[in-house]
């Protein structure tokens, strides 16, 4: 099935680093979202955004949903431990597709303290 | 924790076998998703329900089938299980049919011998 293309796939920084990470699609998305899983849990919703160049904080994640409506930022600041994990950006067209939720491979981080 | 529960945890099972996974929403959502997340296809959408209706379709085999009932709980009943179905079964859900944002639940891990 489609995927969006979320890149880079892993990450091995050292703590106190910033993080930064990307999804691009070739369709436009009405909602681009960012989720964090860890093992052997399900993805939590870290944020939501809504219009074409919006820019939406929570603590030290910043996300951006790009202007061309195909492309999404997610930064995390002055990384931690506890941020170790998998994070997914997923897309919604909206309309006909309701509520479905396309997600890109994944970017693994690994914090090192 | 999200609110949404899934059981079981965990399902062992031959192949050609039938199984039924169990989701109940948050309180207050009546709109019930269905993802498959494995190693080679990512977290891939399913189906999803919409006060027990069917709203949106995706690479839902036709072995597979769902359902949501009047309380709202939903479930996946997966039948002549191949090997290749073992993968981690994900509910999320919403307060609408779209627009609004998906929790997750824990997931059931499916795995077919």
């Amino acid at each position: 099935g489609q995927q969006l293309n979320q890149s880079p796939q892993s990450m091995f920084i050292q703590e106190g680093e910033d993080v930064s990470m990307n999804c691009t699609s070739s369709s436009i998305f009405n909602t681009w979202l960012w989720y964090k899983q860890d093992p052997g849990e399900g993805p939590v919703l870290l944020i939501a955004l809504y219009k074409a160049g919006e820019l939406t904080s929570n603590g030290r994640l910043t996300a951006q949903f790009g202007i061309t409506r195909k492309d999404s930022f997610l930064n995390i600041s002055a990384s931690i431990p506890s941020d170790v994990g998998i994070y997914f950006c997923a897309g919604r067209h909206g309309g006909t597709s309701y509520g479905k939720l396309t997600f890109g491979q994944g970017t693994i981080l690994t914090v090192h303290p | 924790d999200s609110g949404v529960t899934q059981t079981p945890k965990h399902l062992i099972t031959a192949t050609g076998q039938r199984v039924t996974l169990r989701c109940s929403p948050r309180s207050g959502d009546l709109s019930v998703y269905w993802y498959q997340q494995s190693l080679d296809q990512g977290l891939q959408f399913l189906i999803q329900y919409y006060n027990g209706e069917e709203r949106a379709k995706g690479n839902i085999l036709e072995r597979f089938s769902a359902q949501q009932f009047p309380d709202l709980h939903s479930e996946l009943n997966l039948s002549s299980l191949e090997l290749g179905d073992s993968a981690l079964y994900f509910c999320a859900s919403s307060v609408a049919s779209q627009g609004s944002e998906q929790y997750f639940g824990p997931g059931t891990r499916l795995t077919v011998t």
